[in-house]
């Protein structure tokens, strides 16, 4: 039983684009949403957060959007940048679950120069 | 800050081997995870630590996994005998606590199990 999932696995993005990676999740317990971005060979690092009293945080060129009612989130990076290139995962917690993320499968991103 | 710091970076082993996977948590973090990433299941939670103590280790697939955390600063993810379905890339991470401290991931052991 996915709770956090990401159906897009891929997603190719041309430099200068907008890149908008979605994650939904099943669990109405959850109330912090986080992503987070994996280089190979490295370990995930923290992207940006979104609490569930907010629908949007921005954080320079990205930006979550939070849609409670839809369990919708999405991750958007304008502009894009080859650097951007990396697996992103989308992630859930609540405050009743300590605090142990559930993480979806992952968005491979590309941004093509 | 050094970072989350985990050992092997890789490790091969045969089928039936006895597995240790270490781990450095950030220092003055109290929370402590281990995580298996592979291409079926994704990243899944394995074990949670909160101040040394296991929490929640409902993520540990079978009774050949085994982890243990004897000071804030050490933690260890054995596998015996090791099967080839546990190759994956295992990673630690921590946290100062909280339930919206992010995690610290290290950078992982990608372990093979022929």
């Amino acid at each position: 039983d996915q709770q956090v999932k990401q159906n897009s696995p891929s997603l190719s993005v041309q430099e200068g684009r907008i890149s908008i990676l979605n994650c939904d999740y099943t669990n109405s317990m959850f109330d912090y949403f986080l992503w987070y971005k994996k280089y190979p060979a490295e370990g995930p690092t923290f992207l940006i957060s979104i609490s569930s009293i907010k629908d949007k945080n921005e954080d320079g060129r990205f930006t979550v959007f939070l849609n409670k009612s839809a369990k919708h989130l999405s991750l958007h990076i304008v502009p894009s940048q080859p650097g951007d290139s990396a697996v992103y995962f989308c992630a859930a917690t609540g405050n009743n679950a300590g605090n142990m993320l559930t993480f979806g499968g992952g968005t491979r991103l590309m941004v093509k120069p | 800050d050094a970072g989350v710091i985990q050992s092997p970076r890789h490790e091969v082993t045969e089928m039936g081997q006895e597995v240790t996977l270490r781990c450095k948590p950030i220092s003055g973090h109290n929370s402590l995870f281990w995580y298996r990433q592979t291409m079926m299941r994704g990243l899944e939670l394995l074990i949670y630590f909160n101040n040394n103590v296991p929490i929640d280790d409902s993520g540990m697939p079978e009774d050949r996994f085994s982890a243990k955390m004897p000071n804030a600063s050490f933690s260890t993810l054995k596998i015996q005998p090791s099967e080839p379905r546990d190759s994956a890339v295992y990673f630690c991470a921590s946290s100062s606590g909280g339930y919206n401290s992010p995690l610290h991931f290290g950078n992982g052991t990608r372990l093979t199990v022929t």
